[in-house]
């Protein structure tokens, strides 16, 4: 597709359960970010790769937050056990190289709600 | 630490308004500077940026200059429409994330009546 591709649009989970959150970047792009923002803030920086390598996780908030990218391409981000403080939108994004001033493309996101 | 300030909103102006929205930053280092927007229903778009200091960026009638002597990248537009209502964005390409990561202000709601 032309552009950053997210799904499900919409989640909602019962506290306790898993999700998954797929995304699938722009084709040819090598570094691949998720954020997640929660209502009326902005952004925040959750994990980075550079094609499959995870380079930068230190924004997971905890260890029940997983994210891969095992063929450079399509990347998951894994919720387990989820919380009530969890419900916010997963953003993910692509660019083409790791260099400052590189465009930054956008998902629509990835709203969860968990009940 | 590396943050992004920006004004609270929401801001609501009349058509044809001159517009600031203040954006000021902490670094440690030399970042690139960015306004994004966030239309209803859709994704992050970038408006514009600037890569080094006394850089304009511009675009859609919009505008913000990198003064690294206030850290600051207000972002203007001369003649507002009630089109970009939308929630605007600053941010910086220091934090997490390698070389493009982005570390975003909260963003301010801006409302334009016709």
């Amino acid at each position: 597709g032309a552009g950053v591709s997210q799904s499900p649009r919409y989640k909602v989970a019962k506290r306790g359960q898993d999700v998954a959150l797929r995304c699938d970047p722009i084709s040819g792009h090598v570094s691949l970010f998720w954020y997640q923002q929660a209502l009326g803030q902005g952004p925040e920086f959750l994990t980075y790769f550079q094609n499959e390598a995870q380079l930068d996780k230190s924004g997971l908030p905890s260890d029940r937050f997983f994210a891969e990218r095992p063929e450079g391409s399509v990347s998951t981000l894994k919720i387990q056990r989820t919380q009530q403080e969890d419900s916010a939108v997963y953003l993910c994004a692509s660019s083409l190289a790791g260099a400052p001033g590189n465009t930054i493309y956008f998902g629509e996101g990835s709203w969860l709600t968990v009940v | 630490g590396n943050s992004v300030t920006q004004m609270e909103g929401p801001v609501t102006l009349s058509e044809e308004a001159f517009l600031t929205i203040n954006c000021t930053y902490t670094a440690t280092g030399y970042p690139s500077l960015f306004w994004y927007v966030q239309y209803p229903g859709e994704g992050l778009q970038l408006l514009l940026k600037a890569t080094k200091a006394d850089d304009k960026g511009s675009n859609k009638g919009f505008e913000a200059t990198y003064r690294k002597e206030t850290t600051s990248f207000h972002l203007e537009k001369g003649s507002v429409q009630v089109s970009d209502s939308a929630v605007y964005f600053c941010a910086h390409n220091l934090g997490g994330g390698g070389a493009d990561g982005l570390t975003f202000g909260k963003g301010t709601h801006l409302i334009i009546q016709p």
